[in-house]
């Protein structure tokens, strides 16, 4: 149980053109889903969580407008990096939790996209 | 926000040692704190995680505990196996401003030799 796809699992785009990655749980309902990016050798870095029907939420530093998040359903929440560019080259991973609060605590990752902007 | 500390960066042991792996957290509300494994080019996978409200837990090979009044936790790895070499993550859960969210560490390069 709790399996999450990510798609596409690797992705070259040319500069200034945008990139759609879907994050799905297979087989639990994910009210959260959280998207990180990960550069080589390094660890995690939480870009934004989204709720299932609202806005992501954004950390400091991630730009909203750049990465488009939406999570319109229990089992989909899709990441549009918009007018990519090589900086924008990384490792993109995300996230599903099957509750929220003190509920289920547990995150469950999906396989990542590599993502490379020539 | 939270802040996670890990130690070491990189961790080398013999096969059947001992691997004990350290992190501090800043933040005394949080509550939750896995162990990821990661393997070179793999997504993360969840190994053990512990409640605030549990100093210790035990499954197999693999042990964390956690000591809340000083705000630390550690993996433990008994009798390691080369396929135990991966990057290992801790985390811990706090309520950031978007709900309660993940800090990772920097992660731990453990190589188990033969």
């Amino acid at each position: 149980g709790a399996v999450v796809s990510q798609h596409p699992s690797w992705v070259i785009c040319k500069s200034g053109t945008s990139v759609k990655i879907e994050c799905r749980s297979l087989d639990f309902q994910a009210t959260t889903m959280f998207w990180y990016r990960q550069f080589p050798k390094q660890s995690l870095m939480l870009m934004a969580t989204s709720n299932e029907g609202s806005k992501a939420t954004y950390e400091q530093g991630v730009e909203k407008d750049k990465f488009l998040i939406n999570h319109a359903s229990l089992t989909l929440s899709t990441l549009t990096v918009t007018s990519a560019h090589p900086e924008d080259s990384s490792f993109y991973i995300c996230s599903a939790s099957p509750g929220t609060g003190d509920g289920r605590n547990e995150q469950y990752f999906g396989p990542g996209t590599r993502l490379t902007v020539t | 926000g939270e802040n996670v500390e890990q130690h070491p960066s990189t961790l080398s042991v013999q096969e059947g040692d001992s691997a004990v792996i350290k992190c501090t957290y800043s933040d005394s509300a949080s509550n939750y704190f896995p162990w990821y494994k990661q393997e070179l080019g793999k997504r993360p996978q969840l190994i053990i995680d512990i409640r605030s409200n549990v100093g210790e837990k035990k499954d197999q090979r693999i042990a964390v505990t956690l000591n809340k009044t000083a705000k630390h936790f550690s993996l433990h790895i008994t009798e390691t196996q080369p396929e135990d070499s991966a990057v290992y993550f801790c985390a811990a859960r706090w309520n950031s401003n978007s709900g309660y969210a993940l800090n990772f560490g920097k992660g731990t390069s453990l190589l188990v030799t033969p």
